[in-house]
C-alpha cells in the first residue's frame, strides 16, 4: 500500500510557464514532506520541504503547498526552465521507522524550450 | 555539503556472483542508506545503519547484506546475484533523515 502517491508519471510544460507536479499521501501522521529532483546518472538531490504544521514554503522559483486537510501537496516551478527537466520524487519521514523515507515513483518533468 | 562518493558507475556481474558496493561519505554523519531505483517503482529503501555496526532492514532487504565497520562507509552485499537485482542502487548519508545526501548511483546489470 503506498503511502505516498505521484499519480502522474509525466509532465510536459513549455518554457517560462508553470509546473504543477502533484502529490498525495495516506498517512495523516507525517509531519513533513520533501522534494527531491534527479537528473539521469546522478543521485537525487534535495529540492525543498515542508512542515505539516505549514502550509507553504517558499525558495526562488520553487513553492510547495501543503492541504493537510486533502492529504495533498504540489510544487509549482515558476518560471519553469529546461534545465528543470528531471524526476521530480515527492517523500516523507516513515511515522513507524526512525530511519525510512517513503518515496512516491516519481514524476519526469520535461520543459519545453 | 556532504560527499556521497559510490565505488563503481556501472557494474556488469553474472548470476550468482557475489557483488559488493561500495560507498564512502566525507562529513562524519551517522545515518547512512541503500536504495535502489527502478523505473515507475521510485526509490525503495533496502537496509539503513544509524551507527557503526549498526544496521536496520528497510523495506526489500532480501537477498541483500550489508556492513559498515567505520562511520565513513556503507558496504551493500549482494551474496548470489541475481537478474532481478539489476537495478540503480544509490547510497545516502545525512545527519538526520530530513536532508540526506546522495551520491550518483551503481548501476548494476547481472546477466
Amino acid at each position: 500500500d503506498q503511502q505516498v502517491k505521484q499519480n502522474s508519471p509525466s509532465l510536459s510544460v513549455q518554457e517560462g510557464r508553470i509546473s504543477i507536479l502533484n502529490c498525495d499521501y495516506t498517512n495523516s501522521m507525517f509531519d513533513y514532506f520533501l522534494w527531491y529532483k534527479k537528473y539521469p546518472a546522478e543521485g537525487p538531490t534535495f529540492l525543498i520541504s515542508i512542515s505539516s504544521i505549514k502550509d507553504k514554503n517558499e525558495d526562488g522559483r520553487f513553492t510547495v503547498f501543503l492541504n493537510k486537510s486533502a492529504k495533498h501537496l504540489s510544487l509549482h516551478i515558476v518560471p519553469s526552465q529546461p534545465g528543470d527537466s528531471a524526476v521530480y520524487f515527492c517523500a516523507a519521514p516513515d511515522t513507524g521507522s526512525q530511519g525510512n523515507l517513503i518515496f512516491g515513483k516519481g514524476t519526469k518533468l520535461s520543459v519545453k524550450p | 555539503d556532504v560527499k556521497v562518493t559510490q565505488s563503481s558507475r556501472y557494474l556488469v556481474k553474472r548470476t550468482g556472483e557475489k557483488v559488493f558496493l561500495e560507498c564512502v561519505q566525507d562529513m562524519d554523519h551517522e545515518n547512512m542508506f541503500w536504495y535502489r531505483q527502478d523505473p515507475g517503482l521510485g526509490l525503495r529503501l533496502i537496509y539503513f545503519s544509524y551507527d557503526v555496526k549498526m544496521k536496520e532492514k528497510g523495506d526489500i532487504p532480501e537477498g541483500y547484506s550489508v556492513s559498515r565497520e567505520k562511520k565513513e562507509r556503507f558496504s551493500l552485499i549482494l551474496e548470489s546475484a541475481s537478474t532481478n537485482q539489476t537495478s540503480m542502487y544509490l547510497c545516502a548519508a545525512g545527519l538526520a533523515i530530513r536532508k540526506l545526501f546522495f551520491g550518483s548511483g551503481t548501476q548494476l546489470s547481472v546477466l
